[in-house]
């Protein structure tokens, strides 16, 4: 089975610090890993995934199969960062689907 | 485009009550699916559709029904319902599947007394 932990709920840095939000997947065939944000009244949408390599928002993500991390990092963060960070998890064979972990608040202080 | 569409915002049933939840796309996706988002749990999936006529189980879809007739629309039924479906139900929808990006609706809170 697949699964997906984000081991903290909540992370608070001040605004210009760096941010590094843990995701460790369980999967043993290939994953696809994305993470989604849900920012205050908004919907939840897609912030960026593994397969693109792409940077969105000064936030980066880097698929460690070793480790099974997907770790989102963000340089200096912004008070416009604090939200809801998802992890989710799929996968391309038959019958897959999308797990989400728990998620993390993030907290930008001014 | 309107995106996804969700009705009703809030909801409040009494235990034993059915209702609908109604969902609706227009980005013409083949994908559908809903979600419940509960307090310390994350998102977890009920139930989902890879095209109309075609629906199947997600991770917690007893006391949940859904039928997918049409591309555009995919209603989650409750059939009776309990003090642990309180919880806010978003859908989401996909041009072709898991590997794309997830559009979601707005949510809708439920509280069931």
């Amino acid at each position: 089975a697949q699964r997906v932990t984000q081991p903290e709920k909540l992370l608070s840095v001040f605004k210009g610090a760096p941010v590094e939000l843990k995701c460790n997947y369980s999967y043993s065939g290939s994953p696809e890993l994305f993470w989604y944000v849900q920012y205050s009244r908004q919907r939840l949408q897609l912030l960026l995934r593994h397969i693109s390599r792409e940077s969105i928002k000064g936030f980066t993500a880097d698929l460690n199969k070793g480790e099974t991390s997907f770790h989102l990092k963000k340089p200096f963060a912004q008070e416009e960062d604090s939200a809801m960070y998802y992890c989710a998890l799929t996968n391309t064979g038959a019958n897959s689907k999308l797990t989400f972990g728990k998620g993390i608040t993030l907290s930008v202080r001014p | 485009n309107a995106g996804v569409t969700q009705t009703p915002k809030f909801q409040v049933l009494k235990t034993g009550q059915s209702m609908t939840l109604q969902c609706a796309q227009d980005m013409n996706h083949e994908y559908m699916s809903w979600y419940r988002q509960d307090p310390g749990m994350g998102l977890r999936l009920i139930h989902y559709s890879v095209g109309a006529g075609i629906t199947d189980q997600g991770e917690v879809p007893n006391g949940y029904n859904v039928s997918r007739s049409t591309t555009e629309d995919f209603p989650l039924r409750l059939l009776s319902a309990a003090p642990s479906q309180t919880s806010v139900y978003f859908c989401a929808s996909s041009y072709r599947g898991l590997q794309e990006a997830q559009y979601f609706g707005p949510g809708t809170r439920l509280t069931v007394l």
